[in-house]
């Protein structure tokens, strides 16, 4: 079971906003590590999106943004397009735990 | 531009060793910049990092591996490598190696480039 907690799917037709949250604690989230996000199409290697946050690497498309606030995050995709389907995960440092955590994971699906 | 390339074998025995290589393109292993990770994604689940190497030597381990899991560099081939001993079926998963970067603190931080991963089965 993922420390940190996504909603298994979400969907929306190509144009639309999406957003996907990821909900932690106070030992990860909460105890103020930073988020980051992960684009990850099965088979091949999975690709930063967001680090820090809310900061998008070179090359990220402006449609992927993010926020945190308190003990959860989200990501958010505006102007969806078929090219975003794809499996997303929150990730971020869990003092408990003494380790790297990543979310559940949320398979996002362009309608 | 940073290539990781996973290499081992697909197919393990129970209670023996799995080793996996990761032969680093672009930076060196041995900077001061970067953490070499590996995680793994067990199939139809979420990822799960296992542990990192950083230049000086200093590894971290996940708790509930770090019985079983090591994790070493060879400079010379710029590559990293992962041991993880006594396997079992529950170690089948895709594993991947990771460029780790660090925050303003110098603290290991997220993820900025993966390999494809390997598939690696643990099974008589």
């Amino acid at each position: 079971q993922s420390v940190l907690t996504q909603p298994p799917s979400v969907s929306g037709a190509p144009g639309q906003r999406v957003s996907i949250s990821c909900t932690g604690s106070s030992s990860n989230i909460g105890a103020g590590y930073d988020v980051h996000w992960y684009q990850h199409l099965p088979g091949t290697a999975p690709k930063l999106l967001i680090y820090g946050n809310n900061n998008r690497p070179s090359g990220v498309p402006d449609r992927f943004s993010a926020s945190k606030s308190g003990t959860s995050a989200s990501l958010a995709i505006t102007g969806l397009q078929a090219e975003d389907e794809a499996d997303y995960y929150c990730q971020s440092y869990d003092s408990s735990l003494s380790g790297y955590v990543f979310g559940s994971g949320t398979t996002v699906t362009v309608l | 531009q940073v290539q990781l390339q996973e290499s081992g074998p697909g197919l393990v025995k129970p209670s023996q060793t799995l080793s996996l290589t990761c032969t680093v393109s672009g930076p060196s292993v041995s900077s001061d910049s970067y953490y070499w990770n590996w995680i793994r994604q067990h199939p139809g689940k979420g990822l799960e990092w296992i542990g990192y190497i950083f230049f000086s030597g200093n590894t971290h381990y996940r708790p509930s591996l770090k019985s079983r899991v090591s994790i070493s560099v060879d400079t010379s081939k710029n590559q990293f490598s992962l041991n993880l001993g006594s396997v079992t079926a529950a170690d089948t998963a895709v594993y991947y190696c990771a460029r780790g970067s660090s925050d303003t603190s110098g603290f290991l931080s997220y993820f900025d480039d993966w390999g494809q991963g390997t598939l690696v089965a643990v099974s008589s």
